[in-house]
């Protein structure tokens, strides 16, 4: 079964500083691999994705993920964080069913 | 992209009672999910919906409890039965559209 491990609960940055949050996933096969931001009182709304080929992967709003293979990890970056990227961000895998297994989530709060 | 409106937005309802929860989607898609975002958790899969058969539902979730209905390409219904305080959550419809996933807005329920 897939299964993706979020392990910070909540990050705390400074506006301007950078920002990785990280992302394990357990799949058996080749990922396809999601970020997601939800700001309060929102749905979700896709950053970027992860499906093959190069594995640096540009997103919107700045964001960028890695994927590595040899640990399972997908982890999302932003070189300076901007007060409004304070929200709730969720890192998914799928399969072929498409069908995604989401994360606990990442609360993001950032200071002035 | 798929854009997809979910009514009411939000509700405060009375224990016992039932809410149905509606899903517009603007295209025509096989496929919608129902997903429950618990308090501070992440989003878990209550049924997938398909138009003209009945909707399957994940471990933990039954048809009397949460009976959806599908009765065409565009739209679904998710109804919240007999409900109690613990199904205080946002409820969020989605789509799969191009092996990616596009989330509603959200209905926000309190069950006082």
């Amino acid at each position: 079964a897939q299964s993706v491990t979020q392990p910070d609960i909540h990050i705390t940055v400074s506006e301007g500083a950078s920002l990785e949050l990280r992302c394990n996933y357990s799949y058996g096969a080749t990922p396809y691999l999601f970020w997601y931001v939800q700001s309060p009182g929102q749905g979700l709304q896709l950053l970027l994705k992860y499906f093959s080929g190069d594995t640096l992967v540009q997103g919107i709003k700045g964001f960028e993920a890695e994927f590595k293979r040899s640990q399972s990890s997908f982890n999302l970056r932003k070189p300076s964080v901007h007060w409004s990227d304070a929200a709730e961000y969720f890192c998914a895998v799928s399969g072929g069913s498409y069908i995604p297994t989401f994360g606990r989530g990442t609360s993001l709060i950032v200071h002035p | 992209s798929a854009v997809i409106s979910q009514k009411p937005s939000r509700d405060i309802c009375q224990r016992g009672t039932s809410l149905t929860i509606q899903c517009q989607v603007d295209s025509q898609v096989t496929m919608m999910f129902w997903y429950r975002q618990q308090p501070g958790q992440s989003l878990t899969l209550i049924a997938t919906a398909n138009q003209g058969s009945e909707a399957t539902y994940e471990s933990g979730f039954v048809i009397d409890k949460f009976p959806i209905s599908r009765p065409n390409l565009t739209f679904s219904t998710l109804t919240v039965s007999n409900m109690s305080p613990e199904d205080s959550s946002i409820y969020l419809c989605s789509v799969v559209e191009g092996a990616e996933q596009y989330f509603g807005p959200g209905t926000r329920l309190t069950v006082t």
